[in-house]
């Protein structure tokens, strides 16, 4: 079965410090990949989809960036954090022919 | 625009009682895919649904039932008999059929947070 995985679980980081959020999937293989955000108030937002290895795609314009340098792990970075990259951020994988998204688990990042 | 509504934005029920949660959506596309979630306190979104387009067959899944109306553009989600465990923020999203141009991005509405009273 599929099995997403997320680290660290939860993170403080000053501002204008660097970020990496990692998230590996187990399970499946050449899956599409996601990065939502999650700010305070719930919404889910997308930030980037892969559908393959060194495919990026950018769905909102930010100081964020992905990679994803093999196949089952996708990497979230940031040269310099701002006070709003504050968030519940969430990996997700969809496989095979389906659209379905499974989510991992999530890593809670605050920005003071 | 693909867009999602929820308009109930909490709901409180006491434990045993019907609650029906609401979702209309709005999209161009005559083929994609509604989806609901739960996210508990603990945060991980919980796949619970997925209905295609050309599928408007209401689903039941023990206390759990959905009904999708295209001519309203709803795909209201209802808990029977309600538990405290059901407590959760529940999301309802939507994504066009994949094709070789697109990848099945989720659009979110922005939840309805259920409290479930003992």
């Amino acid at each position: 079965s599929q099995t997403i995985h997320q680290w660290p679980a939860t993170l403080v980081q000053p501002v204008g410090s660097p970020l990496s959020l990692e998230c590996t999937v187990e399970g499946t293989s050449n899956p599409n990949l996601y990065w939502y955000r999650q700010a305070a108030g719930r919404g889910l937002q997308l930030l980037f989809y892969s559908v393959g290895i060194g495919q990026i795609s950018s769905e909102v314009p930010q100081n964020l960036s992905a990679s994803r340098p093999q196949d089952r792990q996708f990497i979230l970075s940031s040269k310099k954090l701002l006070l709003s990259d504050s968030g519940f951020y969430l990996c997700a994988l969809a496989s095979g022919y389906t659209d379905t998204q499974y989510f991992g688990p999530g890593t809670r990042l605050t920005v003071l | 625009a693909q867009k999602v509504t929820q308009a109930q934005t909490e709901i409180s029920v006491v434990e045993k009682e019907d609650v029906t949660l609401d979702c209309v959506y709005e999209t161009r596309d005559t083929t994609y895919y509604l989806f609901w979630y739960k996210q508990p306190p603990s945060g991980e979104l919980v796949f619970l649904i997925r209905r295609n387009s050309f599928d408007e067959q209401n689903e039941i899944s023990g206390r759990y039932s959905w009904n999708f109306q295209k001519s309203t553009s709803s795909f209201n989600f209802t808990i029977t008999a309600s538990q405290v465990v059901d407590s959760a923020v529940y999301f309802c999203a939507l994504s066009e059929a994949r094709r070789s141009s697109n990848t099945g991005k989720l659009i979110f509405g922005q939840g309805t947070t259920l409290q479930v009273k003992p």
